[in-house]
């Protein structure tokens, strides 16, 4: 069973669109969303956050969407760039045996052409 | 500081032999997770560490198990190796894995090949 369904699985966009990936979960145990970037040959590193109480959090031109009620989290990529190719993953986070453990999605492989 | 390492970045084994990958977390960190990345299945999660005790065990047979020595330093180990345990190999550390809005990093990963 799948908590964290994420898509598209890929994505082609052009340098300066809007790149947008959704993710949805099941368990309203999760409290944590966080969006992980992936480059070849590299681990995940942490991209952005965000809590249940909040509907949106912008750091730059990155932005989570979160809607509690339809239990859907989406990461918009504002003006993409080339640089921005990656896979990205996003994640819900519940508190067990005393530790937040993310349960990721699939990921997205994004490719942003010049 | 240095970030999380792993060793060896690469290997290749053949089906029913064991191996033991190496995790160095970032210094001050008493948490290490361990997730197992394949393309099919995405990022999954194995076991958690703190403080030399597991926390949280993921959805995987007991062929896979760790440990955590004193120095924070971790180890995982597969035994009877299958051709499905062919994947990337993550370890990762925190600083306050306690916290909802606590930081994961993750190091580059151990690839192993299963032949």
């Amino acid at each position: 069973q799948q908590q964290v369904k994420q898509s598209p699985q890929s994505l082609i966009v052009q340098k300066g669109g809007i790149s947008i990936i959704n993710c949805a979960y099941e368990n309203t145990a999760f409290d944590y969303f966080p969006w992980y970037q992936q480059f070849p040959g590299k681990g995940p590193a942490l991209l952005i956050a965000i809590r249940p109480d909040v509907s949106e959090k912008k750091e730059g031109r990155f932005t989570i969407s979160f809607n509690k009620s339809a239990k859907q989290f989406s990461l918009h990529i504002m003006d993409s760039q080339p640089g921005d190719s990656a896979t990205y993953f996003c994640a819900a986070s519940k508190r067990a045996g005393g530790s937040y453990i993310p349960t990721f999605g699939r990921g997205t492989s994004l490719i942003v052409h010049p | 500081k240095a970030g999380v390492t792993q060793t060896p970045r690469y290997l290749i084994k053949t089906r029913g032999q064991q191996v033991t990958l190496s995790c160095s977390p970032i210094s001050g960190h008493r948490s290490v997770s361990w997730y197992q990345q394949t393309p099919g299945q995405g990022l999954q999660f194995l076991f958690e560490y703190f403080s030399e005790t597991q926390r949280n065990k993921g959805n995987f047979p007991g062929r896979f198990s760790g440990r955590q020595f004193s120095n924070s330093r971790s180890e995982m180990n597969v035994s009877t190796l299958e051709l499905g345990d062919s994947a990337l190999y993550l370890c990762a550390s925190s600083p306050d894995p306690g916290v909802a809005g606590n930081t994961i990093y993750f190091g580059e990963g151990s690839w192993l090949t299963v032949v």
